[in-house]
């Protein structure tokens, strides 16, 4: 079955540093991965996906995500974090079912991350 | 563009009663919608996909009696909570999938709606 997992439940970064966000992944066949954001009541943000191409893919806000093979890893990063960018943060796959691809996403548990001022 | 809206966004019922919340694809035409439900704290709990035209498909686990969900239209679908009780209590969100687009994936998301039973 399709999975993903977020290690961290919380990633605590100050303003202006670096931020890694991590999810690994567990597929049969090539991933369609995503990252979504939710700030608090409200509902989910698309924030970048990879399908095919290059590893390092580009989304909204500034972030980015590396999708590892090897590693089976598409963490999400930043080069500079903002206390605007304190949300929690999902990081999703398509679904695969026995018929093949479906149009579900599964979602990982889901990462806080806090940016200090 | 790609926009879903959902309503309400806060509603408050008492224990016994049925609450119906609405998904709107507001510019684009959706035959497949998905309703999650999240606890506090916790990730997105698929309950059933949508599908527009016929019955919808749930996730093992979740009632069907007790979840009502209707997708008459290509832009509109319905989850009616029935006979509402406090463990129903929580944020329920929607997606939907355009069908305007090569599939990717991608889905779009309403604001959610928060239920809190009396």
């Amino acid at each position: 079955a399709q999975s993903v997992a977020q290690p961290e439940d919380q990633v605590n970064v100050a303003e202006g540093n670096p931020l890694t966000v991590k999810c690994t992944y567990s597929v049969s066949g090539n991933p369609y991965l995503f990252w979504y954001v939710q700030y608090p009541n409200r509902g989910l943000q698309f924030l970048l996906k990879y399908i095919t191409g290059d590893n390092l893919v580009k989304g909204s806000y500034g972030f980015e995500a590396e999708f590892n093979k090897s590693q089976t890893s598409f963490h999400l990063k930043k080069p500079s974090a903002l206390v605007s960018d304190s949300a929690l943060y999902f990081c999703a796959v398509r679904d695969i079912g026995q018929g093949g691809a479906t149009n579900k996403l599964i979602f990982g548990t889901g990462t806080l991350l806090a940016v200090q001022p | 563009g790609a926009v879903v809206s959902q309503h309400p966004s806060w509603v408050i019922c008492k224990s016994g009663t049925s609450v119906k919340i609405e998904c709107r694809s507001l510019d684009f035409q959706a035959t497949t919608m998905f309703w999650y439900r999240q606890f506090p704290k916790q990730s997105l709990m698929l309950m059933a996909t949508s599908n527009e035209g016929s019955k919808a498909t749930y996730e093992q686990g979740v009632e069907k009696d007790k979840f009502l969900i209707n997708h008459a239209s290509l832009t509109l679908s319905t989850l009616t909570v029935t006979s509402a009780h406090p463990e129903d209590s929580s944020f329920y969100i929607c997606s939907a999938l355009r069908v305007d687009k090569p599939y990717t994936g991608e889905l779009f998301f309403g604001e959610g709606s928060r239920l809190t039973v009396l």
